[in-house]
């Protein structure tokens, strides 16, 4: 158990439609980083957070977004889903942030039907 | 364009042999590597992070080694177990202020007994 948390741990929806996703990090983490993974793009990195705000974007699409709460929990909220959206969604969370070891959550796994 | 490049794709062996996997990347400017253990469906676990002073890093049964003259790195798994059988990630980030990382596709490692 890495200590970071991610709800739902299953997603099912249409296309269209909205989904957000959740993450609580480690104790004591303050960067929070979101991930993709699927079958033909392998893990790409989405955006980081530290401290509340945003620090580093990577391959997110404009219809995704994401914040960071006071209390460091984050959330990734998903929009105009398509099929092709469909993946598994990891958080992690680290202390610092570029060269901090990195705790992964479970994920979560998004379908769109 | 950087690039992470990891080989085998797949390989197969028998518990309690030795392997090496590699990673050769055009990542520019270099900041850090990181090798990661990824079980179906779970999060990446961190094995080794490493900066471009160091050239070897171990945790336990796995040692990685990185060449930074050659953009090279090799995670080698001494004795291998069932519990190894995983694929194995190698992601490279680019010094830049923020963190920009590259991933590699992994390497699946099966062990037989």
């Amino acid at each position: 158990d890495s200590g970071v948390t991610q709800t739902p741990k299953h997603l099912i929806t249409a296309t269209g439609q909205r989904v957000t996703l959740r993450c609580s990090p480690r104790s004591g983490d303050l960067s929070v980083y979101w991930y993709q993974q699927s079958l033909d793009q392998g893990l790409q990195f989405l955006i980081q957070y530290y401290n509340g705000e945003e620090r580093a974007k990577g391959n997110i699409l404009e219809r995704f977004s994401a914040q960071q709460f006071p209390d460091l929990h984050s959330e990734l909220n998903l929009s105009s889903l398509e099929l092709g959206d469909s993946a598994l969604y990891f958080c992690a969370s680290s202390v610092d942030y570029i060269t901090d070891e990195q705790y992964f959550g479970p994920g979560t796994r998004l379908t769109v039907t | 364009k950087n690039q992470v490049e990891q080989s085998p794709q797949s390989l197969i062996i028998l518990e309690g042999k030795n392997c090496t996997l590699q990673c050769n990347y055009t990542v520019s400017p270099f900041s850090n590597l990181r090798w990661y253990k990824q079980d179906t469906g779970r999060g990446p676990v961190s094995l080794t992070i490493m900066t471009f002073s160091e050239n070897t890093k171990s945790n336990g049964r796995y040692t990685a080694t990185l060449d930074a003259d050659t953009k090279q790195s090799s995670l080698h798994i001494t004795a291998s177990q069932l519990s190894d059988s995983a694929s194995y990630i190698c992601v490279v980030s680019a010094e830049g202020g923020s963190y920009i990382p590259t991933f590699g596709r992994g390497t699946s490692l099966i062990v037989h007994p």
